[in-house]
Order: structure tokens, then sequence, then C-alpha cells
């Protein structure tokens, strides 16, 4: 059973970069069915798809545009988790932030999600 | 990119009455080639992450409750819970996966009338 575990600082400064990991349990991150996402949940903007990572004989990946300038979505394939880090944050950036695989739960959307973690985006 | 935008924003049913929620896609969501329709629903309690309950438009997830069920095609879809549970309270939020981005709906929130 894939498990999705997420780390993470709960507060960042504007303008500085926010880091958070996923870590996979009961999957591989260089999986050829599975992908790996982000996922962010704001009052203002709801649930918002921002990227995701995924392995098909190479490794690739798709940004949403709203952050495509700011954002890496990258795989560490010695730890088997995959690491979010979005650039020159502002409030606005302030959201719940979720990681979430699609594939690895054998459906074809996102079927196994993180537990969340909350990002606040303040000086 | 695809917008979904769901209806009602907020509904109050009765313990045991049926309740229906709405889902429409700016473009069709329903591929051709396989005849299937991109699009999942999502339960999501308070401090929780969304939870799939129906992909394919209409095959639950395994472990979902059978009172949930899912229909429509091309652009227009509904999610209905055919006997309303205590524990049924929730926002429910529909998401197409044909293309990304990937977008969901700004949720229905069900509560007990």
């Amino acid at each position: 059973q894939v498990q999705l575990q997420q780390s993470g600082p709960g507060l960042v400064k504007p303008s500085q970069t926010l880091s958070l990991t996923c870590a996979i349990s009961g999957d591989s991150v260089s999986s050829n069915i599975a992908a790996w996402n982000w996922i962010r949940q704001s009052p203002s903007r709801g649930l918002e798809w921002l990227g995701r990572t995924y392995y098909r004989s190479k490794w690739y990946n798709d940004y949403a545009v709203s952050v495509k300038s700011r954002i890496n979505i990258n795989p560490d394939t010695s730890k088997n988790q995959v690491s979010l880090q979005l650039n020159s944050v502002t409030p606005e950036d302030t959201a719940v932030y979720y990681c979430a695989s699609v594939g690895s739960g054998n459906t074809p959307t996102m079927d196994v999600w993180g537990q969340g973690t909350t990002v606040t985006v303040s000086s | 990119d695809i917008v979904i935008t769901q209806s009602p924003d907020s509904l109050a049913v009765s313990l045991g009455e049926r309740a229906t929620i709405n889902c429409k896609s700016s473009q069709s969501v329903l591929y051709r080639s396989n005849n299937k329709n991109y699009l999942a629903w999502y339960q999501q309690k308070p401090g929780q992450p969304p939870k799939l309950l129906i992909y394919w438009a209409s095959t639950r997830e395994s472990g979902v409750p059978d009172r949930f069920s899912g229909s429509g095609s091309g652009t227009d879809f509904t999610l209905t819970i055919s006997s309303l549970q205590a524990e049924d309270v929730a926002v429910y939020y529909c998401q197409q996966y044909y293309s990304t981005p990937y977008t969901f709906g700004q949720g229905t929130k069900l509560e007990i009338k």
C-alpha cells in the first residue's frame, strides 16, 4: 500500500523559497506507471494543481502556467522522494500543500495523498 | 485550461434522503478512443486531504460505499448519495484528468438539514 509522508517548514518569508518533500513508501519514485503531483489549497484559489514529475525511460515534468517560472519538482531516487521548490514566494502562496500520486493506486487519477503541509508566507 | 463548475455551492439534506451534486466542464472530457470520461469525484473532511470516491465518472474506488454513485458524460456529470449518512458531511469536489493542468471544481459543501 502506497503512502506519502510530507515534510518541510510551515513558515516562509516573502521573496524566499518554499521547499517541501514527499517521501514515498510502497512504490518507487522511478515507477514507469506512477506520476508524482503537487497540489495546493487555499480559500481564495481552491484546489490548484501545481505540477508533476514522472519517469518513462527518462524524467518528465509538467507545471501549471501560473507558477511555471517559479517552480521545480524534482525526484530524489536515493531517498525515494519528490521535492517541491517554489521560488520568490508572496503571501498569495499561503496554502495547504499536498503531494499526490497518480497510477500507484491502480486508478487513473490522484488516489493517494500526503497528509498536507500548511505553509504560511509571512515576515 | 478546462474550467470545472459545480452546483450548488452548498446543500443541506435530511438524513436518509438523496443528495445530488452537479459538475460541468468547459469542454468535453470524453476520450473517443476509449469511450471514457476523465472525471473524478473527491470527498474532503476538515483537516484531511481529499479522498477519491469515483473515477471514470462512474467507477467507485475500492472501499467506497455503494450509496455513492456517479453519472454523466461529455461535459455534464452528477454525484449522487442515495441515502445520506451523518459521516457524509463534507465538501465534495469534481476534477478532470483529461489534460494538464488538472483542474477542480470550487467544491460543494454538504450538510445535514
